[in-house]
């Protein structure tokens, strides 16, 4: 896997305050993935990039992957207490398998 | 998703004892991963499987072994468990032609070693 290193460990917030988590390498990675994981529960799928530059929205979420391919964002525009959990991004899923960050905590305060 | 499964979703037991953990899905993939969960470590890979006869080690193999035993079945054993492997486990499916090359994973076992 390619190694990928994410920030910040953990981020509180106020609702409706916009929340980032970013994902860093020190080599070119071949695509990321992004996961969300609810307290108590399993990592769930959310987006795959793959191209340089790339851009991809679902509702508030915004995920964009670097021109160098070397980091990538997730940004949730006005959280909601639904969006409770950590983001895991990911890197790899050939033939090395996945390799995750370490994952950022969001924690929303009403 | 209900259709990864894991059984037990909960053990404890005690240090030396040898332990399973299996894995069944319905979702027809051939890819089949198993990770470790410890808090602020994030998902670490043990170990994965591409086929029936695929066996590969992750970055933290050491103490543990699988076993797949059908395309639908990976299993992971600690041979003689330790207090350190306590956390929590989850296995995973892929698809091997899949657009997006998403993992699925199943609910996790929670594995406490006294």
């Amino acid at each position: 896997g390619q190694q990928v290193m994410q920030i910040p460990q953990y981020q509180h917030v106020q609702e409706g305050e916009d929340f980032t988590t970013y994902c860093n390498s020190s080599t070119t990675l071949s695509n990321i993935q992004w996961y969300k994981q609810r307290p108590g529960g399993h990592p769930v799928f959310l987006i795959q990039l793959v191209k340089s530059g790339e851009v991809k929205k679902q509702k508030r979420l915004t995920f964009q992957f670097g021109e160098a391919k070397k980091n990538s964002s997730l940004h949730i525009t006005a959280t909601q207490t639904t969006d409770v959990g950590t983001y895991f991004c990911a890197s790899g899923g050939g033939a090395d398998g996945l390799t995750f960050g370490k994952g950022t905590h969001l924690i929303i305060q009403p | 998703d209900a259709d990864v499964t894991q059984t037990p979703r909960n053990r404890i037991t005690k240090t030396g004892k040898r332990i399973m953990l299996e894995c069944s899905q319905t979702k027809g993939h051939d890819r089949m991963y198993w990770y470790r969960q410890d808090p602020g470590l994030g998902l670490q890979l043990i170990y994965y499987s591409f086929d029936v006869k695929d066996i590969n080690k992750g970055e933290i193999s050491d103490g543990y072994s699988v076993s797949r035993q059908a395309q639908a079945k990976f299993s992971l054993s600690l041979e003689s468990a330790i207090p350190n492997q306590t956390a929590l486990y989850f296995c995973a499916t892929s698809a091997t032609d899949a657009t997006y090359n998403e993992q699925f994973f199943g609910p996790g076992t929670r594995l406490t070693v006294l």
